[in-house]
C-alpha cells in the first residue's frame, strides 16, 4: 500500500486553466515537500511545509498542508506549457525522519 | 547549478557487462540514495546510505551494490546488467533533519540490449 497517495494521477488541461493536486495520507508527517520533474531531469525541490495549516506561495502555484498534517494540496492559478511535468509529494513520517516517502506523482500536460 | 552530478547521463551496454554509475556532491551531506524510475513513473529507492562507511537497501528489491568510503562519492554497481535492468537511475542528497529536501542528479538512462 502507497503510504502516500497523489491525485490525479494525470491531468491535462489547456493552457490559463487553474488545477490542483492532492497529496493524501493516513499517516503524520514531519514535513510535506513537493518536486517538479522535467523529462530527463531530475526532481526539483519546489516548497517544503512543516506546520499543520501552512500555506505557502511560489509565483502562481500555492502549497497547503494539512491542519492534522496528513496531506498536502498544489494548486496551480493560469497554468502555463512551462508548467507541464511530474509534480511529486514526499514526506518525512512523523516516526522515522530517516528518509522521505514518495508519492506516485501527477504527470501534468498543460496544452498551448 | 548541480551540486550533484551522475555519470554518464546515457549508457548502453550488452547483457552480462559490469557496470558502475558514479555519483558525486560537493555540499558535504552525509545522506545519500539511490532510485530507479521508468519514464514518468514513480520512485523507488534501491539503496541509501547515512554516512562513511554506511549502506542500506531500500524497498525496492535490487541486484546492484553501493559503496561509500568517501562522503562525497557512492557509486553503484550493477555486476551483470540485464534487459530488465533499463531505466533511469537518479542519485540524491540531503542534509539531516525534516525540513531538508533532496538534491538530485540529472540521472542516468541506463539501456541494457
Amino acid at each position: 500500500t502507497q503510504l502516500l497517495e497523489q491525485s490525479p494521477q494525470f491531468l491535462s488541461i489547456q493552457e490559463g486553466e487553474n488545477l490542483t493536486v492532492y497529496c493524501n495520507s493516513s499517516s503524520v508527517f514531519s514535513s510535506l515537500q513537493w518536486y517538479r520533474q522535467e523529462p530527463g531531469e531530475g526532481p526539483v525541490l519546489l516548497v517544503t511545509v512543516v506546520t499543520g495549516g501552512e500555506v505557502k506561495k511560489l509565483k502562481r502555484l500555492t502549497f497547503q498542508f494539512g491542519d492534522a498534517r496528513k496531506d498536502s494540496s498544489l494548486h496551480i492559478t493560469a497554468a502555463q506549457p512551462g508548467d507541464t511535468g511530474l509534480y511529486l509529494c514526499a514526506g518525512y513520517p512523523s516516526t522515522s525522519y530517516g528518509k522521505l516517502t514518495f508519492g506516485q506523482g501527477t504527470i501534468l500536460t498543460v496544452h498551448p | 547549478e548541480a551540486d550533484i552530478y551522475q555519470t554518464p547521463r546515457y549508457l548502453v551496454i550488452g547483457t552480462g557487462k559490469k557496470i558502475t554509475l558514479e555519483c558525486s556532491q560537493t555540499m558535504g551531506h552525509d545522506k545519500m540514495y539511490w532510485y530507479q524510475q521508468d519514464p514518468g513513473m514513480e520512485l523507488h529507492l534501491i539503496h541509501y546510505s547515512y554516512g562513511v562507511n554506511s549502506t542500506e537497501k531500500g524497498d525496492l528489491s535490487s541486484e546492484s551494490t553501493v559503496s561509500r568510503i568517501r562522503t562525497e562519492h557512492f557509486p553503484l554497481t550493477l555486476e551483470s546488467a540485464r534487459p530488465s535492468h533499463t531505466s533511469q537511475y537518479l542519485c540524491a542528497s540531503s542534509e539531516q533533519g525534516p525540513v531538508y529536501g533532496y538534491t538530485f542528479g540529472s540521472g542516468t538512462r541506463l539501456t541494457v540490449v
